[in-house]
């Protein structure tokens, strides 16, 4: 079956330190790979994605690159902030599994200012 | 704009009562799905649809039961045989289910609690 592991937090950073959260994947076919970002009461915001190999994906200054040789899909940020304080979900999308969501536990940050 | 619309934010239930979640969606959205959020474990899925009139039970789907009658709106139903029914209730949407590319959109959850 699917599934995902991520690091576990929570991890907590000064201001404009560097953000890396691990993630690796099982999957059964080829994968769509996502990170979600969760701020505190609210829904699941879709931060960034990556379709195939080597693709990578990027928004608001994070990263992470679909990398199929290790079966990961690391997140980065090189620079983080207060307002970057969050849960961070892995999540991957195979069509072999109907394409369902299958999501790691989260990773919860702080940033102090 | 263009969301998915979970109400009540809030609930409150009495042991042994049925209750039901409501969602909404007015991005013409194919797939919709329910997911249950506990500390620490994640998302786990409960039922999805991908189209009208028509569902599928995900991982813990028992205790749990939902309606596609129109392609805007999956309400979720929490019976009194779900034995632990306290969680943050999450709705999402997607554009189809046939690209596993297309991102699902979320919700901003409903927090059941057991009185």
């Amino acid at each position: 079956g699917n599934s995902v592991t991520q690091m576990e937090g929570p991890v907590t950073l000064s201001e404009e330190a560097f953000l890396t959260i691990n993630c690796t994947y099982t999957a059964t076919g080829y994968p769509s790979l996502f990170w979600y970002v969760q701020y505190p009461g609210e829904g699941l915001q879709l931060l960034l994605k990556a379709t195939k190999a080597d693709d990578k994906g990027s928004n608001k200054g994070f990263e992470a690159t679909y990398r199929k040789e290790t079966t990961s899909f690391h997140l980065e940020k090189g620079s983080v902030q207060v307002s970057d304080s969050a849960v961070y979900f892995c999540a991957l999308s195979d069509p072999g599994d109907d394409y369902k969501l299958s999501f790691g536990a989260g990773t919860t940050v702080t940033v102090r200012a | 704009d263009g969301g998915i619309t979970q109400s009540p934010k809030y609930l409150f239930r009495k042991e042994g009562q049925n209750v039901t979640l409501s969602c909404e969606q007015n991005l013409n959205h194919d797939a919709m799905y329910w997911y249950r959020q506990d500390p620490g474990q994640g998302l786990r899925l409960i039922y999805y649809s991908q189209i009208v009139n028509d569902f599928q039970k995900g991982d813990i789907a028992e205790g749990y039961s939902v309606s596609r009658e129109k392609k805007e709106s999956f309400p979720l139903t929490v019976t009194s045989a779900q034995k632990n029914p306290t969680a943050f209730y999450l709705c999402a949407s997607s554009i189809q289910t046939g690209q596993s590319n297309q991102p699902q959109h979320f919700g901003d959850g409903t927090r059941l609690s057991i009185l």
